[in-house]
């Protein structure tokens, strides 16, 4: 199975401040990865997929990219309904494996 | 709009078996794949298998198979997943999700499934 890691487990931000979450897999996902937000109580919510492509709806302060095994996600210009949990998944190979999550918190 | 109802809670006694529902509506249900995915309590996802209701094909999560079994009904447009031999290790929130993109982009509400005795 491929292995995603996600890092960080935690982060805590300002209002206004820009963000980034890192979600590394194990071998070449081509691509291949999407990004949700989960608030609590709620189903996921899908952001991003094929790395860097935003969802209809999604606010455009969310931007994807990375390629091989790298990804990120950023979010610029923090909002107070950003608090969520993040979760990278790879979908290039099955079973499609999700990072373990990063939970972002306002400071 | 593309709408997603699963079946509420279940409480079941380990050994058991359980079968959750996802009704589809808004789209054409059987051009779609639906995948499940599970949340156990304080944990991540783990992506569970997938259906194809236009042709009823499956692909499992081998880490499920033999737990999990979907199935799908094009008249009632519902997807469905029996667990069996329930544990307590089970007990989670279930979602079904609608595929897009190769993707999870429509999920469900969630079925929370609690077994204990």
């Amino acid at each position: 199975d491929i292995q995603m890691t996600q890092s960080p487990a935690s982060l805590s931000a300002s209002l206004g401040e820009t963000v980034t979450i890192e979600c590394l897999a194990s071998e070449d996902i081509y691509s291949n990865l999407a990004w949700y937000q989960q608030k609590p109580g709620k189903s996921p919510q899908l952001l991003i997929y094929y790395a860097n492509s935003l969802n209809d709806g999604v606010p455009s302060r969310f931007s994807g990219s990375g390629s091989g095994t790298q990804y990120s996600l950023k979010i610029n210009s923090l909002q107070s309904e950003d608090v969520s949990i993040y979760f990278c998944q790879q979908n290039y190979d099955s079973p499609y494996t999700f990072g373990a999550g990063t939970k972002l918190e306002l400071k | 709009q593309v709408q997603l109802q699963q079946s509420g809670t279940e409480l079941v006694k380990p050994a058991s078996s359980v079968k959750i529902s996802c009704k589809a509506s808004g789209y054409t249900f059987t051009s779609n794949y639906m995948h499940w995915i599970r949340q156990q309590p304080g944990n991540g996802l783990e992506w569970i298998g997938w259906i194809y209701p236009g042709n009823g094909n499956t692909k499992y999560n081998q880490k499920f198979d033999g737990k999990a079994t979907l199935t799908a009904d094009k008249s009632s447009s519902t997807a469905y997943m029996q667990l069996s031999s329930l544990t307590s290790e089970d007990s989670a929130v279930y979602f079904c999700a609608r595929d897009e993109f190769g993707v999870q982009a429509y999920w469900g509400q969630g079925t929370l499934v609690t077994v204990s005795s």
